[in-house]
């Protein structure tokens, strides 16, 4: 059974970092695309990053970019997301989620981990 | 980036009725390989998103042949034949043919 579960989220100051990480499991994760997808409170689903298999591609929203690094390491079937320069507009329930290895869609999601940005 | 826009529902739905979601791309999503990069999700009330359908109108796994996906390059529906409680929840569309991959505002379905 394919499974992937977020850590690492809470409550941090406005120009701090965080680091989420989203352990999987029930598949070869060293084969697979892997992405964060964020929803803020009460609205919709936000693409985050996107790295490929082997690390070779790695994509970013512009609202992230040059603030957040996406990450990977395939030995600890771990998936990390580092995020700098914190803004409140961050606040949200961040999801990790696997590509299909055809398309670019989201096959499976992990259960999303909270990050709260405030004073 | 390609923006994906959804249309909403006459919300609550009876149950039973057939519903039609509509999802429309500012840019043909009608890859050179015959494809669609279109896919839906639906998101349950305090749950995770699960994936319905992917290039267009194919189904994914395990899903409910009460889904079906339809459209042009540009222009997409979602129907589900005679709508039931578990169907409850908020559905997007995303496309998948370019980075920034993108989401629509999502589209609330509540049945009566």
């Amino acid at each position: 059974e394919v499974q992937l579960v977020e850590s690492g989220g809470g409550l941090v100051q406005p120009g701090r970092s965080l680091k989420l990480s989203c352990l999987a499991s029930g598949f070869t994760f060293s084969n697979y695309g892997m992405n964060w997808i964020r929803q803020a409170p009460g609205k919709g689903l936000e693409w985050v990053a996107s790295i490929s298999s082997s690390s070779s591609y790695i994509y970013y929203a512009d609202t992230v970019k040059g603030r957040f690094t996406i990450s990977r390491d395939n030995a600890k079937n771990t998936l990390y997301l580092q995020m700098t320069s914190l803004r409140s507009e961050d606040t949200a329930l961040y999801y990790c989620a696997r590509i299909g290895t055809i398309a670019a869609f989201f096959d499976y999601w992990g259960q999303g981990v909270m990050v709260t940005v405030s004073s | 980036d390609i923006v994906m826009t959804q249309g909403a529902l006459p919300n609550p739905v009876p149950s039973g009725e057939s519903v039609s979601i509509t999802c429309r791309s500012s840019k043909s999503l009608l890859y050179s390989d015959g494809k669609t990069y279109l896919n839906w999700y639906l998101q349950r009330p305090g749950q995770s998103p699960q994936l319905l359908i992917y290039w267009m109108s194919t189904r994914a796994s395990g899903v409910s042949d009460r889904f079906s996906g339809s459209g042009s390059g540009t222009d997409f529906t979602l129907k589900i034949s005679g709508v039931e409680a578990e169907d409850v929840g908020v559905y997007y569309c995303q496309q998948g043919l370019e980075f920034p991959l993108t989401f629509g505002s999502g589209t609330k379905l509540e049945i009566k």
